[in-house]
């Protein structure tokens, strides 16, 4: 049972827009910045966003985070093929004093 | 470039040991928090703990408290994960990080099996 709260899959066409719910508390989200993190079928994870909405150099402009409260949304425009992947969030929880990650969404591209 | 490459996994009985070593390279260790995460085959990611930068503060998942130790030598400019006592749940791949989480290594299998 994961402390973040993220739906099992989201899918769209080549070219449209998906968006990834995280939701959380606030000894997690509600306090502390999130990040986003994509895993490509059989490769480690690889980090997509950080502080919320900051993109890492050399990740395109097509992945973008916002925050809100307890909750955070990773977007993904223009859809590729290759963005098939999972996508985690994950957050300090200040109460726990520990890291924690969402279950994970899969992206499938129809 | 930053690198991460672990080393040590692989199989182990219930109630044995194993420890996990991590060598970075392009960067320094000694100015970043580090941590190791875990995946189980099939599964989602799950933190395991992290150390501060000179070690004096460690963090730990609540499964792994007792049994697992995380540390570091910043002269070798490397991280470790020992781990005792261990458990068939804690069949995983693991990953060493820099701080939570800017860069990942390619990870390390451990199979805790009889």
């Amino acid at each position: 049972q994961s402390v973040l709260t993220q739906p099992p899959s989201v899918s769209a066409a080549p070219g449209q827009k998906v968006t990834i719910s995280c939701s959380g508390i606030n000894s997690n989200i509600g306090i502390n910045s999130v990040s986003w993190y994509q895993q490509l079928p059989g490769t480690a994870p690889k980090l997509l966003i950080y502080d919320n909405n900051k993109v890492p150099s050399g990740i395109p402009e097509r992945f973008s985070g916002s925050k809100s409260g307890t909750s955070a949304t990773l977007g993904i425009t223009g859809l590729q093929t290759g963005d098939e992947a999972d996508y985690y969030c994950g957050t300090w929880d200040s109460s726990l004093s520990g890291y924690v990650f969402g279950p994970g969404t899969k992206v499938t591209v129809l | 470039e930053v690198q991460l490459e672990e080393s040590g996994g692989g199989l182990v009985q219930p109630g044995g040991s194993l420890r996990l070593s991590c060598a970075a390279s392009g960067f320094t260790i000694s100015t970043y928090w580090m941590a190791w995460i875990r995946q189980a085959p099939g599964k989602g990611l799950e933190w395991v703990a992290n150390i501060n930068q000179d070690g004096g503060t460690k963090y730990y998942v609540d499964s792994v408290k007792g049994r697992f130790t995380i540390s570091r030598d910043n002269a070798k400019n490397s991280l470790y994960l020992q781990m005792n006592n261990l458990r068939v749940e804690d069949t995983a791949v693991y990953y060493c990080t820099r701080k939570l989480v800017e860069y990942w290594g390619q990870g390390t299998l451990v199979t805790v099996s009889s």
